[in-house]
């Protein structure tokens, strides 16, 4: 069974503090991996990783993908009390049309 | 573009009444996901559909739950009997390629 595991489950850090979120991964045909932040309301996304290695940054914000480990990270640097949010990740791993599995997700909350 | 719209943002009902979940996607998007988003089970995939035929509909948990898009523009998610354990927000998400856009969700609390 495809499932993706998110950790750690929820976080309390200080403004200024470096995080580093994890997802790691077991599905039958990766494709792709994506972050979403969600605040109040719903998801927004933030990152699509599809190969290994290759950082992608996003201001503060930056992910990559280690596809022979099956995993993903998500640091933010100098976090800000407006990070705080659910953090979730997402794969796909059909051949056909997108369907993504999502992660439980990690609650970051940042202390000013 | 106003993005993915759902209505109502907030339904309470009672056990056994029927529920209808409302979604309008982005236009142009040939993607279409219904989730359901709980504490326990966090974001789970309901059903999605891509030009407006069911996909893969795994997800839905029980013959309780139906789902349709007659139109490019416009889906339900039925519920019917709903249950207490039916309470969740729910996600309408549309997309065109890769990215998912998400609606704003609909509360459902079921006494």
């Amino acid at each position: 069974e495809d499932k993706v595991v998110q950790s750690p489950l929820s976080l309390v850090v200080h403004e200024g503090d470096t995080v580093t979120l994890n997802c790691s991964y077991e599905v039958t045909n990766f494709r792709s991996l994506l972050w979403y932040k969600q605040e109040k309301k719903a998801p927004t996304f933030l990152f699509m990783l599809t190969s290994s290695g290759i950082e992608k940054k996003s201001g503060r914000l930056s992910s990559i993908l280690d596809k022979k480990e099956l995993f993903s990270i998500l640091n933010i640097t100098a976090t800000q009390t407006g990070d705080s949010a659910i953090y979730l990740c997402a794969v796909d791993s059909t051949s056909g049309t997108y369907k993504y599995i999502f992660g439980t997700g990690t609650r970051l909350k940042v202390l000013a | 573009d106003a993005g993915v719209i759902q209505s109502p943002r907030h339904e309470v009902t009672e056990m056994g009444q029927e529920v209808t979940l409302r979604c309008k996607p982005i236009s142009g998007h040939n993607s279409l996901f219904w989730y359901r988003q709980t504490m326990m089970r966090g974001l789970e995939l309901l059903i999605y559909f891509n030009n407006n035929v069911p996909i893969d509909d795994s997800g839905m948990p029980e013959d309780r739950f139906s789902a349709k898009m007659p139109n490019a523009s416009f889906s339900t998610l039925k519920i019917q009997p709903s249950e207490p354990r039916d309470s969740a927000v729910y996600f309408c998400a549309s997309s065109y390629l890769v990215e998912q856009y998400f609606g704003p969700g609909t509360r459902l609390t079921v006494t």
